[in-house]
């Protein structure tokens, strides 16, 4: 398995308020997404990273920041917490080149809950 | 716009019945990936299987089997012989290439329910 962590795993907040979630890799991939999943929809893309300090946004960025300062961590920030992001948020990874080209490999998603 | 429609938001067979997952895609491009990957209850995703668009070979891994047609754009998936475990959500996605690195668009999911 990838070596994806996400922190917290779950989490219960009040509108209005800041939310970081952190997604932490140990496989030195270059590329890192975030994806948020609710039911009827799928996944959705929020965010992602092509490299450190280079990200770019995805189908569903409104309200939603993202920082990447090392290659293993990026970090999903809600600046003001509304109750539409109540989610189970996915990070991924990939990594150009060879036999595993494109393909993405998940994070154990975090339950967020905003009150 | 890429767009992924899995038009099948349950199935229910029972254990031993063969059930297949229909996926149906729509791109621009001429060079796309297509996935599945599978999310039990525990809520992890698991990818299953990668195909490129330039390989139409149909392609079988125990009781799973993928039937890619670019013809009718769909990447269908058939498990054989399911079984109880094999319950889950299953989402099809598809990646255009840009610049080297991907993003993927997700169908919203098939739920095989497979009782005993």
């Amino acid at each position: 398995d990838a070596g994806i962590t996400q922190s917290p795993r779950h989490k219960v907040t009040e509108t209005g308020t800041p939310v970081t979630l952190r997604c932490h890799q140990t496989e030195n991939h270059r590329y890192m997404y975030w994806y948020r999943q609710d039911p009827g929809h799928g996944l959705r893309l929020i965010h992602y990273s092509y490299g450190v300090k280079d990200t770019d946004k995805g189908e569903v960025s409104d309200g939603y920041s993202v920082s990447r300062s090392k290659t293993e961590d990026f970090l999903l920030t809600l600046e003001s917490a509304t109750s539409s992001q109540t989610s189970v948020y996915f990070c991924a990874i990939s990594e150009p080149g060879g036999s595993s080209y494109n393909e993405q490999f998940f994070g154990p998603g975090t339950r967020l809950t905003v009150l | 716009a890429q767009k992924v429609t899995q038009a099948q938001t349950e199935i229910s067979v029972v254990e031993k019945e063969d059930v297949t997952l229909d996926c149906v895609y729509e791109t621009r491009d001429t060079t796309y990936y297509l996935f599945w990957y599978k999310q039990p209850p525990s809520g992890e995703l698991v990818f299953l299987i990668r195909r490129n668009s330039f390989d139409e070979q149909n392609e079988i891994s125990g009781r799973y089997s993928w039937n890619f047609q670019k013809s009718t754009s769909s990447f269908n998936f058939t498990i054989t012989a399911s079984q109880v475990v094999d319950s889950a959500v299953y989402f099809c996605a598809l990646s255009e290439v840009n610049s080297g690195y991907s993003t993927l668009t997700f169908g919203k999911g098939t739920m095989l329910l497979v009782s005993p």
